[in-house]
């Protein structure tokens, strides 16, 4: 069974204007963390964001924030004043407590393009 | 602060020869980790290592595969006999063990198999 959906294959969003990236995640464990990275066409995955299942307040950092819904089992990512950099793939991903070898689930991804 | 580097960044080789990636994690890093990504997936977990230790392998891992750690620094990973089904970007990420643990990923090599 998948653990990370990802139900954007694609998304656009105008400069400056800010963008949703939905996540939706399963599983049974009460400790886990949630995860966003970005992937340009160069192939990095570069961290932006994290969520731990505890953690009372949705997490920010600069113009990313996390929109955490533990009970819709949900970690939308959030763009603030999209930049045209901002263009690429976006994953959601997971760690378990209860997986031991502590590895990321990802989803499939989303690519976002930032226009002019 | 140097990140995750790997090596070499692109690979492009014939069926059934070996190849092996090289990758050097954060310095203070004592886990790390190796994942594949073809072309439209989230990246898939293939191994593990803390410190020397490789304590996780997934069942994509095959036969062919193996990766190494030796004295908990860099890694390898090998792929013996490959096959066109091999052809994918490699990632290796790194992390320190603790509370919001968070993987820190290298730019990849990316293999082509013909």
């Amino acid at each position: 069974a998948q653990k990370i959906t990802q139900t954007q294959p694609g998304m656009f969003v105008q400069e400056k204007e800010a963008v949703t990236l939905d996540c939706t995640y399963d599983t049974s464990d009460q400790s886990y963390g949630l995860f966003w990275y970005k992937q340009p066409s160069s192939g990095e995955m570069i961290f932006l964001i994290y969520q731990g299942s505890y953690d009372e307040q949705n997490a920010t950092e600069g113009r990313y924030s996390l929109n955490f819904q533990k009970a819709r089992k949900s970690a939308n990512l959030v763009i603030s004043a999209s930049q045209l950099g901002d263009s690429a793939m976006y994953f959601c991903a997971m760690r378990e407590a209860s997986n031991s070898g502590y590895a990321l689930n990802f989803g499939k991804g989303t690519s976002l393009l930032v226009t002019p | 602060d140097t990140g995750v580097s790997q090596d070499p960044r692109h690979k492009i080789t014939k069926r059934g020869q070996n190849v092996t990636f090289r990758c050097d994690p954060i310095s203070e890093h004592n886990r790390l980790y190796w994942y594949r990504q073809t072309l439209g997936q989230g990246p898939e977990f293939l191994t593990y290592f803390q410190n020397e230790a490789q304590l996780e392998k997934s069942r994509l891992l095959s036969d062919r595969f193996s990766a190494e750690r030796p004295k908990g620094s860099f890694s390898t990973l090998e792929i013996q006999r490959t096959e066109q089904g091999d052809s994918a970007m490699y990632l290796c990420a790194s992390s320190q063990q603790g509370l919001q643990e968070t993987q820190y990923f290298g730019p990849g090599t990316r293999l082509l198999v013909l």
